[in-house]
């Protein structure tokens, strides 16, 4: 175990609708990362946090958002689903390089 | 733009085989390199990562990967496979300094069978 958890495991929501997704990072690490993994594929970086502003971001769309707060935990926002948004996202808490991975939380779009 | 590519998508062997995956990467400058691997239902684990140093980097669970500069390669190899090593296994990469974003391949799927 990483020591990151992720919150809610599973997910569905129909398209249109808005989801968040929340990480609690690993004790003392300030850094948090958001992936997307679909079916089949590796995990494609989403954006980053950084003491609680937006480090770097991947290729995205603005229906993409995050927080991050004070404890470092952080939340993944998604509006207006489309159906290819159903994928395993994941959260990334690091300090220096070394990225660790929590579970996950599995959205299907329906 | 920087791109990882893992050239199996899907590897069979039988136990006790050998096992070499093999990953490129597209940079030029210097680059931090790392495999991940994740489990049936787990999530993704640290097997074993090269920033800088001797080319051969041991990890766990007998793992190693060796780094050469001239080929753009980060190879993960294993003597002897077992059962348990069944999972999907991930390159990736990123770059020192600037922010921490890794970029991954697409991975390759392994199944060890008995």
């Amino acid at each position: 175990e990483t020591g990151v958890t992720q919150s809610p495991t599973h997910l569905i929501k129909t398209r249109g609708q808005q989801v968040t997704l929340r990480c609690s990072s690993q004790s003392g690490h300030n850094t948090v990362s958001w992936y997307q993994q679909a079916l089949g594929q590796g995990p494609q970086f989403i954006f980053q946090y950084y003491r609680e502003e937006e480090n770097g971001r991947g290729n995205f769309p603005p229906r993409f958002s995050g927080l991050q707060f004070p404890n470092y935990s952080s939340e993944l926002n998604v509006n207006a689903l489309e159906l290819d948004d159903s994928a395993l996202y994941l959260c990334a808490s690091s300090l220096a390089n070394e990225q660790f991975f929590g579970p996950g939380t599995r959205l299907t779009v329906l | 733009a920087q791109s990882v590519s893992q050239h199996n998508h899907h590897v069979i062997l039988s136990e006790a085989a050998s096992l070499e995956l093999g990953c490129n990467y597209s940079y030029g400058g210097t680059v931090n390199l790392f495999w991940y691997v994740q489990y049936p239902g787990q999530h993704l684990q640290l097997l074993l990562k090269y920033f800088s140093g001797d080319p051969l980097v041991k990890g766990i669970k007998g793992f190693e990967a060796e780094f050469i500069k001239s080929k753009f390669s980060f190879n993960l190899r294993k003597p002897s496979v077992q059962w348990s090593d069944t999972a999907e296994y991930f390159c990736a990469v990123n770059t020192p300094g600037g922010y921490n974003k890794l970029i991954f391949g697409a991975g390759t799927r392994l199944a060890v069978h008995p």
